[in-house]
């Protein structure tokens, strides 16, 4: 089980990049790196996958370094609706244990 | 396109008292299934999955089961609910161990 670290919270103003990054030292071989997004009283929204380098979709981007031992999401310039809590999840399948959400990141966007 | 309904949106149940939460899935077949508990503040725990009909998989030792009668419904029950039931309950469909998960709007129960 590859447990994750990731900032509590994140303070960001509009029109901002914002970064979050995911420490996951014991990434497995076959684990991919997953992010969601959430707002309050709803469930989690996916908003990117990848394996290694770089994947990058209407969203967002996900950077991931050689060693694969951290991740960083990159939202270009946010905007209040981006207020939410962001997830990263390590694991080879969605089955069990292999497949867990901690306590996110939830970041805040400022006028 | 894919759609996953979750009832009832709140629901607020005496200690002691049975559950009933449902979740289906239109547009899509032979989905996985899985049932999480998030409770204020905190990130999402994985209750149960399904992998097809009549197979179900406990994460977490609890009061809870889980059964999944048809290939897109998804039943998450107990016979006692305890305080520690308390908490927001979402259902979500993939296809595939690999892919991505689609959650549904939930159900935040309340036990009094």
């Amino acid at each position: 089980l590859a447990k994750t670290t990731q900032p509590i919270s994140m303070d960001s103003y509009e029109g901002q990049e914002v970064n979050i990054t995911c420490s996951h030292n014991n990434i497995a071989t076959n684990d991919y790196i997953t992010w969601y997004q959430q707002f309050p009283s709803q469930g989690p929204r996916f908003i990117i996958q990848g394996y290694k380098t770089k994947v990058t979709n209407e969203v967002a981007s996900l950077f991931i370094p050689a060693d694969r031992k951290s991740s960083t999401l990159s939202l270009p310039r946010v905007s209040l609706s981006d207020t939410a809590v962001y997830y990263c999840l390590v694991g080879r399948d969605n089955y069990g244990q292999n497949f867990v959400f901690g306590p996110g990141t939830r970041l805040s966007v400022l006028p | 396109s894919q759609t996953i309904h979750q009832w009832p949106a709140t629901l607020v149940q005496p200690v002691g008292s049975p559950l009933s939460l449902e979740c289906t899935v239109e547009g899509t077949s032979n989905p996985n299934l899985y049932w999480y508990r998030q409770a204020a503040g905190r990130g999402l725990q994985l209750l149960f999955y399904s992998v097809g009909i009549g197979q179900i998989s406990s994460e977490v030792p609890q009061n809870l089961s889980a059964s999944r009668p048809q290939d897109r419904q998804f039943i998450l029950s107990s016979k006692k609910l305890l305080l520690s039931d308390s908490g927001f309950y979402l259902c979500a469909w993939a296809l595939g161990p690999s892919g991505e998960q689609y959650f549904g709007p939930g159900t935040r129960l309340t036990v009094t």
